[in-house]
């Protein structure tokens, strides 16, 4: 099993900054996500987190945005950019060994923007 | 394109019963399926997580059972207890990595 950290777990910003999320995982994983949960809403995947190379991101979802880093196979970035209300949000990473592995997930980072 | 809809999205039962909580996906082409738990304000925790060449998976009082053919999912819960009131959440590995969440179904385990 893999066992997830994120930091901040939670902050209140205003509209127009940027908050950087980082995400730590105790061993190394192959596959790193960001997903984000909107209130009362379920989990959708932001993108995919790429060791050495630009991430992969879903539809709607763009770099400009959400810039994410994964500068080794232990720990990640999110950068949630230009700030609005709408980014209200939970943000999770979660870990994966491989293809067909169990999904850990980090304890979340609640963002609330002013 | 894959939907993942759980059934049904809220649950309060007394201390004691068993409960059935349902999952069902429109794509049977599914690498695997895995049940998480969350509880509020935090993070997701993985329950159980079935292959798709596997027909369920046990843990102490949780069975998950998985029919690919007609796309459902049963996640069932013994002799339940007020500690495991949470919301359960379904998803779907389709292949890529791509998870796709089901909508929870918030449960309440009444003492």
């Amino acid at each position: 099993s893999a066992v997830i950290s994120q930091k901040p777990s939670r902050d209140i910003c205003q509209r127009g900054t940027s908050l950087t999320i980082q995400c730590q995982v105790d061993s190394q994983v192959t596959m790193m996500f960001w997903y984000r949960q909107q209130p009362g809403q379920s989990l959708t995947l932001i993108a995919t987190a790429n060791q050495g190379s630009e991430a992969t991101y879903e539809s709607g979802f763009v770099i400009d945005k959400f810039p994410i880093s994964r500068p080794n196979l232990t720990f990640s970035t999110l950068t949630v950019s230009n700030m609005s209300p709408e980014d209200s949000s939970i943000y999770l990473c979660s870990a994966s060994g491989g293809v067909s592995d169990t999904q850990y997930f980090g304890p979340g980072t609640r963002l609330t923007v002013l | 394109k894959q939907e993942v809809t759980q059934i049904p999205a809220a649950l309060s039962v007394p201390e004691g019963e068993n409960l059935v909580l349902n999952c069902s996906f429109t794509d049977s082409a599914i690498y695997n399926l895995q049940w998480f738990r969350q509880d509020p304000g935090k993070g997701l925790t993985s329950l159980l997580l079935i292959q798709s060449s596997q027909r369920e998976q046990t843990s102490g009082r949780l069975n998950a059972s998985l029919d690919k053919s007609s796309g459902r999912s049963t996640l069932y819960i013994a002799a339940s207890q007020p500690g495991d009131s949470a919301t359960y959440l379904c998803a779907v590995d389709t292949g890529g990595f791509k998870t796709i969440f089901g909508a929870g179904t918030r449960l309440f385990v009444k003492a």
